[in-house]
This record gives C-alpha cells, sequence and structure tokens, in this order.
C-alpha cells in the first residue's frame, strides 16, 4: 500500500522568499508522484508530476520538485515566493493499482 | 471543454436524509474518484472505479455507496447522513495509467445538520 506524508500543515514564508514543501512517501513499487495546488473555493490543479526519468521536475509557476528514491521524499520548492502562490498544496502518490493518494496538505502563507 | 462537473455545488441535509453526488466527466477517462476533503485531514479516498462496471473501496468508505453508470459517470449516494459526513467532496478523473494526472471537479459542500 501507498501513503503520503507531509511536514508542516502551515508554511509562511515572506515574499521573495525560498518556498520549501516537504512531502515524503512509502510504496512498495516504483511510485508515480505529483503535487497539486488548491486555490481557495477551487479544485485541485496539477502543479508538477514525476513518472521515470529525470529526477528533477519542472512545473508550472516557476515551482519545481526533486525524486530522491534513497530519501522517499518529493519536496516542492521555489526560488522566489509570490503573494499569488499562497494557496493549499497536496502531494500525491500513485503505484501499482489505480488508487491515487494524497497527503495532509500544507497550507502557503506569504507575508509582504 | 467542461472537463470533470459535479452536481449539485452545495447542499444542507437533515441526519437520516439520503442524497446522491453527481459526477460527469467528458475525457473519455477510464478511472474515476471520489474524495472528502476535511479540515486537516487532506483528501481521502472513498471509492474509485478503475474501469466501466468495477469499483473498489479506498480509505474511508463507510456510510456511502457508488455508481459506475458507464464511463462517463461515476456517482456517490449517502443513505442515512450523519453529522460526521459534513465535509467537501471531489469527484475525479483519469486515465488508466498510473503516470497520468487526475483532473478535479470544484466540489460539492455538503453540511449535516
Amino acid at each position: 500500500a501507498q501513503s503520503v506524508t507531509q511536514l508542516g500543515s502551515h508554511v509562511s514564508v515572506s515574499e521573495g522568499a525560498l518556498v520549501l514543501l516537504r512531502c515524503n512517501y512509502s510504496s512498495s513499487v516504483p511510485p508515480y508522484l505529483f503535487w497539486y495546488v488548491q486555490y481557495p473555493n477551487q479544485g485541485l490543479q496539477l502543479l508538477l508530476k514525476y513518472t521515470t526519468g529525470a529526477t528533477l521536475v519542472k512545473g508550472i509557476n516557476g515551482f519545481e520538485a526533486e525524486f530522491k528514491k534513497s530519501e522517499t521524499s518529493f519536496h516542492l520548492t521555489k526560488p522566489s515566493a509570490h503573494m499569488s502562490d499562497a494557496a493549499e498544496y497536496f502531494c500525491a502518490v500513485s503505484a501499482g493499482a489505480q488508487k491515487l493518494v494524497f497527503g495532509q496538505g500544507t497550507r502557503l502563507t506569504i507575508n509582504p | 471543454n467542461a472537463g470533470v462537473t459535479q452536481t449539485p455545488k452545495f447542499q444542507v441535509l437533515k441526519t437520516g436524509q439520503s442524497m446522491t453526488l453527481q459526477c460527469a466527466q467528458d475525457m473519455n477517462h477510464n478511472s474515476m474518484y471520489w474524495y472528502r476533503q476535511d479540515p486537516g485531514m487532506g483528501l481521502r479516498l472513498i471509492y474509485y472505479s478503475a474501469s466501466e462496471g468495477t469499483t473498489d473501496k479506498g480509505e474511508v468508505p463507510n456510510g456511502y455507496n457508488v455508481s459506475r453508470l458507464n464511463k462517463r459517470e461515476f456517482s456517490l449516494r449517502l443513505e442515512s447522513a450523519a453529522p460526521s459526513q459534513t465535509s467537501v467532496y471531489f469527484c475525479a478523473s483519469r486515465e488508466w495509467t498510473g503516470n497520468t494526472e487526475a483532473f478535479f471537479g470544484q466540489g460539492t459542500r455538503l453540511t449535516v445538520v
């Protein structure tokens, strides 16, 4: 069975600062990993995904994530935060069967 | 392109009432999902359907039933609503293979009083 743990339910950074959102996964087979973003009162939209190949994955809005198999991690980063990045972010894993399992979410606040 | 459409968007139920949440996708996807979102709990999988004619339990199936009516539609039924089922419900769909992204509906905000 697969699972996801997001460290930190709430992260606060200053505008222009580095954003780092942490995600660790558990899977008995090679995983597919995803980051989604949710803006208030909306559904989820895909930021980026890792399937196979290059372990550094670039997504929309300047976000990227690195798959580290040895650490079972898939942390999300952005070099310089913007006010429009304020949202809730979810890490998800899909492995083997068709289940798609999400973490608890991290709410990102950007301080002016 | 409508994508994933959920109805209704809002609903208030009394304890013990029943209702069905509807979901339809127009992307010809094989797999469909129902999640509930609660503060601090993230999205928890209720049921999923890997393909037309199949359904499987997720993490929190108790109190719910589902029907994969055809390839486009996947409904979620609450037979006897309880206050603990107050939540935001999301439907999602994606292609058969596990490496594809899921597309989400806008959600149904359900309150059980």
